[in-house]
């Protein structure tokens, strides 16, 4: 079992809708949370990061965190095609210094 | 605030030579960390220097090795290049301080290719 775990996809949504990205996680010792978009050819940009449960906005991007679960997720309202990337979950445990765990991120598309 | 830096940005090298890819961190930043991202594996941790010193380290063979310099400047080198070395080399700078909120950003990144 993969440590941080997330849907290959495509994700498809059309222009405008809300898109959903999910991501889990096994290691209950995991601290921070951190989504990063990457466009192809480019390197990993950062988008969020959460490290408490509940939820954090910034702009047009919400993300969620569940512990309990193991979970947490990336919203983005309102998507435009520019948000057409790979989207990257990583996990850092509290002890770990700053090494990152990526799951294997999941592709979204936005349709005009 | 310049972001990380990287050189060189594309690299052709031949099975069993030796390579050094440089980072150069973001000003004020600390740690240093490197990272291999390749279509199979994905991306994947190689180590972490903080203040000259190797504080985590990734499950990659003794071929991979870096170290940090006292300005936080880094470099990461691979000998004995093999062809399953071909990836996109990141290297990602934070403040280095202790605490979840220690946040990583990256650099563009070098593309090695192993021929």
């Amino acid at each position: 079992q993969k440590e941080v775990e997330q849907n290959s996809g495509p994700l498809s949504v059309p222009e405008g809708a809300i898109a959903s990205l999910n991501c889990t996680y096994s290691d209950r010792g995991s601290q921070s949370f951190f989504w990063y978009r990457q466009y192809s050819g480019k390197s990993p940009e950062l988008i969020m990061s959460i490290y408490s449960n509940g939820d954090k906005e910034d702009g047009r991007f919400t993300a969620q965190l569940n512990k309990a679960s193991q979970y947490v997720s990336l919203l983005i309202r309102d998507s435009q095609p520019s948000d057409s990337a790979t989207y990257l979950c990583a996990v850092k445990l509290g002890n770990a210094g700053n090494m990152l765990t990526f799951g294997g991120g999941t592709r979204l598309m936005v349709k005009p | 605030k310049a972001g990380v830096t990287q050189t060189p940005r594309y690299l052709i090298k031949t099975r069993g030579q030796q390579v050094t890819l440089s980072c150069s961190p973001i000003s004020g930043h600390r740690s240093v960390s490197w990272y291999q991202q390749t279509p199979g594996q994905g991306l994947q941790f190689l180590f972490e220097y903080f203040s000259e010193t190797q504080r985590n380290k990734g499950n990659f063979p003794g071929r991979f090795s870096g170290r940090q310099f006292s300005n936080s400047r880094s470099e990461m080198n691979v000998s004995t290049l093999e062809l399953g070395d071909s990836a996109l080399y990141l290297c990602a700078s934070s403040p280095g301080l202790a605490g979840v909120s220690d946040t990583q950003y990256f650099g563009p990144g070098t593309r090695l290719t192993v021929l």
